[in-house]
């Protein structure tokens, strides 16, 4: 079974500042989907970005990229020029690519607070 | 359009009584998962449905947890005899489909927060 770990469970950054949030996981699939997701105090569960593993390249979306070292089996998110409104819980989930059940398995979060 | 809607969005009972979850899909999504979230801890999988298919329950805790769902659309997640250990948030997704190698990105509903006293 695929586990996700984020063992940082709280980070801090000023505003307009980079913070980088950690993820490792563990899996004997080759291909699969990494994501990061943003829960707000709303719990609304938004898609901040994914990575397809057969892809070497390094996903980014505006502010928001990763660094995808897939030998390591690690998935970080780096957060640039960081605002009030990215404080939130973000959780780093993956999906397996082989059965017929495309659930995602989460890490535990980590908190992030953006200090004005 | 409409996105993913659960209700209610909070419910609090009483220990050893029954409850049921409500989560409407986005019309067309014919994949359907059921998530919990405990105070602190990352999304568990409780179980998913796809199409007409049987649904996988490989996530449910215990035989007390039970789910429908009436074709593609709307699904009950019912607890019965409550503890306190099930408060929790329980949270629905939905997506095109749930099988094969594409991308299907699953949509979350706001959740029910569900305390057992």
């Amino acid at each position: 079974a695929q586990t996700v770990t984020q063992s940082q469970p709280e980070m801090s950054v000023q505003e307009a500042e980079t913070v980088t949030l950690s993820c490792t996981y563990d899996t004997s699939e080759s291909d699969y989907y990494l994501f990061w997701y943003k829960q707000p105090p709303s719990r609304q569960m938004i898609l901040v970005i994914r990575q397809e593993a057969y892809k070497q390249q390094n996903a980014t979306e505006n502010r928001f990229s990763v660094n995808f070292q897939k030998a390591a089996k690690s998935f970080s998110l780096k957060i640039s020029d960081s605002q009030l409104g990215d404080a939130a819980m973000y959780f780093c989930a993956y999906r397996s690519l082989t059965g017929a059940n495309s659930k995602l398995t989460f890490g535990k979060g980590i908190t992030l607070s953006v200090r004005p | 359009g409409a996105g993913v809607s659960q209700s209610p969005s909070n419910k609090v009972t009483e220990k050893g009584k029954d409850v049921e979850l409500r989560c409407d899909p986005i019309s067309g999504h014919t994949a359907l998962y059921w998530y919990r979230q405990r105070l602190g801890q990352g999304l568990e999988f409780l179980i998913y449905f796809q199409g007409n298919s049987a649904p996988d329950k490989s996530g449910l805790p215990s035989d007390r947890f039970s789910a429908e769902r009436t074709g593609e659309s709307v699904s009950t997640l019912t607890i019965q005899r409550t503890q306190q250990e099930d408060s929790a948030v329980y949270l629905c997704a939905s997506s095109v489909t749930g099988t094969g190698w594409g991308y299907y990105e699953q949509y979350f509903g706001p959740g029910t927060r569900l305390t057992v006293t």
